[in-house]
């Protein structure tokens, strides 16, 4: 079984700053790794995803995770933050990339507010 | 503009009423969706993986005769919560996998409030 360990439920922070969103997982099988942002009264979006190949993976809106199998981390990192960024983000992982068997086990999701 | 719709976004119900949640698929044909389930500041549960035109496949401890999730069309997914009560108010979410593009795409999410 896998589970999925956001270590911090709130992060505040200024606009133009820089962000780190923590993730850690644990599995006894090897996993693909993904990063959700959901904003106010939508659906959850998929910001990037590691499935294999190079450890850092760049995704939408400026976000980017470096995936480190020796640390079971998958952190999410922003360099310069906007108000519009303000959302909840969910790590999750999957044994599978896709296909039927498409289940997502997701972290308890971090709160990011950024303020002006 | 969102691929996935469901609805209602927020339902109120008495506690022994059953509530049914639609999850539709709109440029897209999902042959798989999933219904997810969380509680305040806890993480996305998954229920139940929806197949359609069968049975769906629910995960362990969640009770398949309180959910009846039906997936008779490609595009629409629904949920039902029978006998609702106070336990069951939580916040459900539907996604659909794109076969085509095997992107999973999610809906807004039901808030079920059970008085």
């Amino acid at each position: 079984a896998q589970s999925v360990t956001q270590l911090d439920s709130q992060v505040p922070v200024f606009e133009e700053a820089p962000v780190e969103l923590r993730c850690n997982y644990s599995s006894s099988v090897s996993v693909y790794l993904f990063w959700y942002v959901q904003y106010p009264n939508q659906g959850l979006q998929l910001l990037l995803k590691y499935l294999s190949g190079s450890t850092l993976v760049k995704g939408i809106n400026g976000f980017e995770a470096e995936f480190n199998k020796s640390q079971t981390s998958f952190h999410l990192r922003k360099p310069s933050v906007h108000i519009s960024d303000t959302a909840e983000y969910f790590c999750a992982v999957s044994k599978n990339s896709g296909g039927s068997n498409y289940k997502l086990t997701f972290g308890k999701g971090t709160l990011l507010t950024v303020n002006p | 503009g969102a691929v996935v719709s469901q609805h209602p976004s927020r339902v109120i119900c008495k506690s022994g009423t059953s509530v049914k949640i639609e999850c539709r698929s709109l440029d897209f044909q999902a042959t798989t969706m999933f219904w997810y389930r969380q509680f305040p500041k806890q993480s996305l549960m998954l229920m139940a993986t929806s197949n359609e035109g069968s049975k769906a496949t629910y995960e362990q401890g969640v009770e398949k005769d309180k959910f009846l999730i039906n997936h008779a069309s490609l595009t629409l997914s629904t949920l039902t919560v029978t006998s609702a009560h106070p336990e069951d108010s939580s916040f459900y979410i539907c996604s659909a996998r794109n076969p085509l593009s095997e992107k999973l795409f999610f809906g807004s999410g039901t808030q079920l409030s059970v008085l």
